[in-house]
């Protein structure tokens, strides 16, 4: 089915380890986006990228780093795993002009100990 | 600083009764106001949205109110189903030209249960 993947779904890391979160789309959207859930805190915004070839950082940034590979795979690294990072983590797509047409993938749940 | 919030962190109704899902906001360059629905172990879908422009919106058993004076919106459900529970996000996007447009800032969520 046409929409977001995203890998792996599970993961767990020692404090100092550094992974890479993947996502890719099919929808031919341009832009993408990668979100955190955590308990009583709602969704919050990583990074995103408006369009190929950019990216920008959003609301909590710190300690990841993002690469827009092409149209379709907008991946999340973490370079330093940290306790703070354990989370589900969430990648968005939005069609253009589609200020509801968010799709997302169905999250990656880190545990870093 | 939370700009959109859900301050109901629960709410549990009986089958065929009235949900009603809560939401405030404080940025007043929102403009465009979103629930989102989410299941376990996937990723929120999009249920309704209001435009700025507009008080009210209904989509089969789903309804959202907007009160800008307020900066306030609900989500109501008519009749609630067991299926309808789930964990309900509301979400707001600035408009065109702002920092906010094209992201979505999240409230913390409200999970309803419904009961049969």
């Amino acid at each position: 089915n046409a929409g977001v993947t995203q890998t792996p779904k599970f993961q767990v890391l020692k404090t100092g380890q550094s992974m890479t979160l993947q996502c890719a789309q099919d929808m031919n959207h341009n832009s993408m986006y990668w979100y955190r859930q955590d308990p009583g805190m709602g969704l919050r915004l990583i990074y995103y990228s408006a369009s190929e070839g950019t990216t920008d950082k959003g609301e909590v940034p710190n300690g990841y780093n993002v690469s827009r590979l092409n149209k379709r795979e907008f991946s999340l690294r973490l370079e330093s795993a940290a306790p703070s990072q354990t989370s589900v983590y969430f990648c968005a797509s939005r069609r253009p002009g589609g200020r509801y047409g968010y799709t997302f993938g169905s999250g990656t749940r880190l545990t870093v100990v | 600083d939370q700009q959109v919030k859900q301050n109901s962190p629960s709410l549990s109704v009986q089958e065929g009764r009235i949900s009603i899902l809560n939401c405030d906001y404080t940025n007043s360059m929102f403009d465009y106001f979103l629930w989102y629905k989410k299941y376990p172990a996937e990723g929120p879908t999009f249920l309704i949205s209001i435009s700025s422009i507009k008080d009210k919106n209904e989509d089969g058993r789903f309804t959202v109110f907007l009160n800008k004076s307020a900066k306030h919106l609900s989500l109501h459900i008519v009749p609630s189903q067991p299926g309808d529970s789930a964990v309900y996000f509301c979400a707001a996007s600035g408009n065109a030209g702002g920092t906010s447009y094209g992201k979505l800032t999240f409230g913390q969520g409200t999970i309803l249960t419904v009961h049969p």
